[in-house]
């Protein structure tokens, strides 16, 4: 099982605002990542250490993290942000990483 | 342009063994490693472990102890991921994944293979 826990969907309308929370005792201590997938491909980093944002990602994401909680936010969603995010980090003895049980964000 | 390509789909039976490679080009293959993370049909990403291909050094979580070996050949840039003792369940996409330069508290993965399928059936 994962030690880091997701909500399974969220909606949001286009053009407004959405959260996506990643939950588990070890981001307290370590930063989390987050991945886009879309159907059929791998995996794209999208965020990392809480706030910084990969060349060529829009900046309608953001990241932030408080306490056990690592959130990345999507301000003014795409039709093309539709896809499954993940959430990643190390687990709380340091020595795996682990990945988050993932989020279908669905864009009407 | 940092690439990493993945070797094509296989099919097994139960119980055999399955090798992944991943061929890395557009930067030095020693300094980064590697990891393998799996996705079963309709499911999400499982990490299968590491290695450091600079000293051969691996990690794997404990699900994939004695089952999983990740070796690497640095004459080619390539890393190799072995899977034993395949069950239904192993069916999967398998990815090799680059992590890149970070600090003890934050790791992420800046560039992924495409994938490779892997089913297992009788």
């Amino acid at each position: 099982s994962s030690e880091l826990t997701q909500d399974p969907a969220v909606s949001v309308a286009l053009g407004q605002t959405v959260r996506i929370t990643c939950h588990g005792d070890s981001l307290r201590i370590y930063y989390a990542s987050w991945y886009q997938q879309k159907p059929g491909q791998a995996p794209i980093l999208v965020m990392y250490a809480k706030d910084n944002r990969p060349s060529g990602i829009p900046d309608r994401f953001s990241g932030s993290s408080s306490g056990n909680t690592a959130s990345l936010t999507i301000t003014g969603a795409q039709a093309e942000d539709e896809a499954d995010y993940y959430c990643n980090s190390r687990d709380s003895s340091g020595y795996h990483l682990v990945f988050g049980t993932g989020t279908k964000v669905t864009v009407l | 342009q940092v690439h990493l390509v993945q070797s094509g789909a296989e099919v097994k039976k139960p119980g055999a063994s399955v090798w992944v490679s991943c061929k890395s080009s557009g930067y030095s293959f020693t300094n980064y490693y590697i990891h393998w993370v799996r996705q079963a049909p309709g499911q999400g990403l499982e990490w299968l472990g590491q290695i450091n291909p600079n000293n051969g050094d691996t990690r794997y979580p404990q699900k994939f102890q004695g089952r999983a070996t990740m070796t690497r050949d640095t004459s080619m840039n390539t890393a190799y991921m072995e899977l034993r003792g395949l069950t239904s369940d192993d069916t999967a996409v398998y990815y090799c994944a680059r992590l890149a330069f970070g600090s003890r508290i934050s790791s992420h993965f800046d560039h992924w293979g495409q994938g490779s399928l892997v089913s297992v059936s009788s």
